[in-house]
């Protein structure tokens, strides 16, 4: 298996509604990602989990909570949303950490289309 | 802090010719590098990566990239383009550091929109 798969693929949600965003990826990969894009513009880091615990949060707004319940999930559950943050949300995977040069790897999902009325 | 620019955010050329997408890094070590392709509504798919060993990397498709240090650039080239070669793409870049606040982050630049003319 190697591939990142998202669920769902499209999800509109209203102002004060709670979803959750679900990425899956069974390549034994110890670093998962999520990152948000915009239209026409490149995707942004939003959070990494490096063997299940959070290393890097890009200062998102705590409208959005990540969680890595276990190696192989992500979750992003949304919560009072805005509807500047409709986008597409991308959660990735790498292998690492390494010591030395190695070889990465980032594998994309499909991403979900998030759009908030 | 590592950056990647792509020079021309729209590309356009014929069935046949020559594909160039042009990508430079600002890194005081060299980091490691990808592109990637995205079709509309779709997620990223690696092209190629460039992390170590040689400089003149092969991916998928037919596309391949060659790493210059001393022009800190990893163009992106296709000797013979294709109308399935149209999509949106995205160089990146993470730092070498495997440890510490940048560890894992990849950063991409503005991307490059490539037409294929019949």
């Amino acid at each position: 298996d190697t591939e990142v798969t998202q669920t769902p693929k499209h999800l509109v949600m209203g102002m004060t509604n709670k979803k959750s965003l679900k990425c899956e990826q069974h390549m034994g990969h110890r670093a998962m990602y999520w990152y948000k894009q915009k239209a026409k513009k490149p995707p942004e880091l939003m959070f990494v989990y490096s063997y299940e615990k959070l290393s890097i949060n890009e200062s998102v707004p705590s409208r959005f909570s990540p969680e890595c319940p276990n190696s192989s999930l992500l979750n992003l559950h949304l919560h009072a949303l805005q509807p500047e943050d409709s986008a597409l949300y991308l959660c990735a995977s790498s292998s690492g950490p390494r010591k030395t040069r190695g070889s990465y790897g980032y594998t994309f999902g499909s991403g979900t289309r998030l759009t908030v009325v | 802090a590592q950056s990647v620019t792509q020079l021309g955010s729209h590309v356009s050329v014929s069935e046949g010719a020559l594909v160039l997408l042009r990508c430079n890094y600002s890194s005081s070590v060299p980091p490691y590098l990808f592109w990637y392709v995205q079709y509309p509504n779709q997620g990223l798919q690696l092209l190629l990566k460039y992390t170590t060993g040689a400089t003149l990397v092969k991916g998928i498709n037919g596309f391949e990239a060659e790493f210059k240090k001393s022009e800190t650039s990893f163009h992106l080239t296709k000797p013979s383009a294709h109308m399935s070669d149209a999509a949106e793409y995205f160089c990146a870049v993470r730092p070498f550091n495997a440890g510490g606040t940048s560890y894992g982050k990849l950063t991409f630049g503005q991307g490059t929109i490539l037409t294929v003319h019949p």
